[in-house]
């Protein structure tokens, strides 16, 4: 079974761009959300969309990005316009059911992205 | 509101010495913990968990017990080898949502030869 798959890796963007990173998850995951971890410091949840709806928006940190995930399938995240602290490592994760102590995630690798 | 305080890395031992990575939590309720691990140039794996208390999670030789009375989920293994090092993630599911983690800010292993 194929895992998450995000790309880019990685991404070096001056400030003022625009970043478009995507995230397809495990097939058949109806669920998909998006952390990131800025400056080495803890692990922040975004969001999490059940198939194309999302269900928790609560980590988002301003309208700068715009999560979405058209016919529930792969998830793209932009960044527009990117700020120096939106330098970071989003990761995406997707799981079967909601409920994280019974089926667990599958993260994928992450996209580093680097605002210069 | 809900946090996770893990100890400060890098944590370096030479292979086979015993490894504590300490980790503590504030949270209202009853929350589950979990230990996540990432190799280099990997995603995050979960390495263990423990959904109530005085449960032991338990994986490729690495332990923690979800202690309630001291809201704590200390990682342990007894004899650390060169394909150990890697960053360790603690982390809980929120008692009021467990659709989400909170995690700590990680902490950085390398072991020697």
């Amino acid at each position: 079974e194929a895992g998450v798959t995000q790309f880019p890796s990685h991404s070096v963007i001056e400030k003022g761009q625009t970043v478009t990173l995507r995230c397809d998850p495990i097939s058949g995951h109806d669920n998909l959300y998006w952390y990131r971890r800025v400056m080495g410091k803890e692990i922040k949840f975004l969001l999490h969309f059940v198939k194309e709806s999302k269900q928790d928006e609560s980590g988002m940190p301003n309208n700068r990005f715009l999560a979405e995930r058209t016919g529930g399938t792969y998830s793209t995240l932009k960044v527009q316009p990117a700020e120096l602290e939106d330098s970071g490592v989003y990761f995406c994760a997707s799981s079967q059911g909601m409920d994280i102590r019974g089926y667990g995630y599958t993260f994928g690798s992450g996209t580093r992205l680097t605002v210069v | 509101g809900n946090s996770v305080t893990q100890m400060e890395g890098p944590v370096t031992l030479s292979e086979e010495a015993f490894l504590t990575i300490n980790c503590t939590y504030t949270a209202t309720g009853y929350p589950s913990l979990f230990w996540y691990v990432q190799y280099p140039g990997e995603g995050l794996q979960l390495l263990l968990k423990a959904t109530k208390a005085d449960d032991k999670g338990s994986n490729k030789g690495f332990e923690a017990t979800y202690r309630k009375e001291t809201t704590s989920f200390h990682l342990e293994k007894g004899s650390v080898q060169v394909s150990d090092s890697a960053v360790y993630f603690c982390a809980l599911s929120d008692a009021g949502g467990y659709n989400k983690l909170i995690f700590g800010a990680g902490t950085r292993l390398a072991v020697h030869p």
